[in-house]
């Protein structure tokens, strides 16, 4: 079985600082994605970035950024030059590349960014 | 194309009454999955469809639960006989074949009273 485990329920922020987000994730498959949602209050969820397990190199958008630990099954979120936009909740997720699409989530981070 | 749409945005319902809810997915993403998100949770899996075909489902669906995806388009989930524990927000997402990307709906947020 998959699980996803997101160890910080809140966490602030100043505007413009970096912050990260720590989520570990146990699995038996080889092939696999992570990802991180961010959920702002009262709206849905969108997709921040994803991680391909085969792939080495940490996936960055924009101020985004993931530290993909592969033998440590870890997949942390690097938020550089935080925003008040970035006020959400984040879930960590994980899916197997093969058989069961589903998705694995962890319990979510609460993230304020403080003016 | 405008994304994932969901319809209701609320329902509130009384206890033992049955509720439908409907999600259109993006137009050509073959795969729909249905989750459920408590306050203060992550999202669960509840099921998943290829096409029209459901090919996975979670134990957390009950008897209670159906779901359809008839023609492979928009899917519907009914609960029969609501009880309050069913309070939560129902969200809907689909992806492309590849499964490696997943586009949420805004969800349906049921409240059992």
């Amino acid at each position: 079985a998959q699980t996803v485990t997101q160890s910080q329920p809140e966490m602030s922020v100043q505007e413009a600082e970096t912050v990260t987000l720590s989520c570990t994730y146990d699995t038996s498959e080889s092939n696999y994605y992570l990802f991180w949602y961010k959920q702002p209050p009262s709206r849905q969820m969108i997709l921040v970035i994803r991680q391909e397990a085969y792939k080495q190199q940490n996936a960055t958008e924009n101020r985004f950024s993931v530290n993909f630990q592969k033998a440590a099954k870890s997949f942390s979120l690097k938020i550089s030059d935080s925003q008040l936009g970035d006020t959400a909740m984040y879930f960590c997720a994980q899916v197997s590349g093969a058989g069961s699409y589903q998705l694995t989530f962890g319990k979510g981070t609460k993230l304020s960014v403080i003016p | 194309d405008t994304g994932v749409s969901q319809d209701p945005r609320h329902k509130i319902t009384k206890r033992g009454q049955n509720v439908t809810f409907r999600c259109d997915p993006i137009s050509e993403h073959n795969r729909l999955y249905w989750y459920r998100q408590t306050l203060g949770q992550g999202p669960e899996f509840l099921t998943y469809f290829q096409n029209e075909a459901q090919l996975e489902k979670s134990r957390l669906l009950s008897d209670r639960f159906s779901a359809e995806r008839p023609k492979g388009s928009f899917s519907t989930l009914e609960i029969q006989r609501t009880e309050q524990g069913d309070s939560a927000m129902y969200l809907c997402a689909s992806s492309s074949p590849t499964g490696d990307g997943y586009t949420f709906g805004s969800g349906t947020r049921l409240t059992v009273v």
